[in-house]
């Protein structure tokens, strides 16, 4: 079974300056997707960005951008120039890419790291 | 177009009672997901219903919970006889066939049990 490891419970980061999130997961797979969903207050959550396994190069969504290091099963989720509606819980999650299997596509979640950003 | 809905938004109920959990996903998406939030944890999975096939039940924690999609559209999630440890924030989420395509999320039901 996958497994994915939030080990930052809270950070925080001043206005316009840049955070890393960290997450590591443990699979066996080698076709993949990772993700970072961003949970605000409202508890709905919104996709950030995401990383496909076979793809070496790392994803980047305007001011979000992840390091992939696919040998040591790890993902870190960079916001630059971090602005107040960045504050959330933001969580990684791990998804199978296999077709087999009765959970297809089932997303499984790290613990989550509180994101404080201050004016 | 319209998201995927959940109601109700909060529900607070006592210890023993039954209670159903609705969810409402975008037109056309064929799988849906139920997941469930504890407070300060993450998302685990409970089910996942994909079109007509038989769902995903591995992710129910007791024979308690029980769901059903009617229709290929609307899903309920039933909990039979409450528990403290039930109280969460119960998420649904729906997208179209293809494990490449992006889940969308309900807003969530926060489920309190006295």
């Amino acid at each position: 079974a996958q497994t994915v490891t939030q080990s930052q419970p809270e950070m925080s980061v001043q206005e316009a300056e840049t955070v890393t999130l960290s997450c590591t997961y443990d699979t066996s797979e080698s076709d993949y997707y990772l993700f970072w969903y961003k949970q605000p207050p409202s508890r709905q959550m919104i996709l950030v960005i995401r990383q496909e396994a076979y793809k070496q190069q790392n994803a980047t969504e305007n001011r979000f951008s992840v390091n992939f290091q696919k040998a040591a099963k790890s993902f870190s989720l960079k916001i630059s120039d971090s602005q107040l509606g960045d504050a959330a819980m933001y969580f990684c999650a791990y998804r199978s890419a296999g077709a087999g299997g009765t959970s297809y596509g089932k997303l499984t979640f790290g613990q989550g790291t509180i994101l404080t950003v201050h004016p | 177009g319209a998201g995927v809905s959940q109601s109700p938004s909060n529900k607070v109920t006592e210890k023993g009672k039954d209670v159903e959990l609705r969810c409402d996903p975008i037109s056309g998406h064929t799988a849906l997901y139920w997941y469930r939030q504890s407070l300060g944890q993450g998302l685990e999975f409970l089910i996942y219903f994909q079109g007509n096939s038989a769902p995903d039940k591995s992710g129910l924690p007791s024979d308690r919970f029980s769901a059903e999609r009617t229709g290929g559209s609307v899903s309920t999630l039933t909990i039979q006889r409450t528990q403290q440890e039930d109280s969460a924030v119960y998420l649904c989420a729906s997208t179209e066939t293809g494990v490449r395509n992006e889940q969308f999320f309900g807003p969530g039901t926060r489920l309190t049990v006295l």
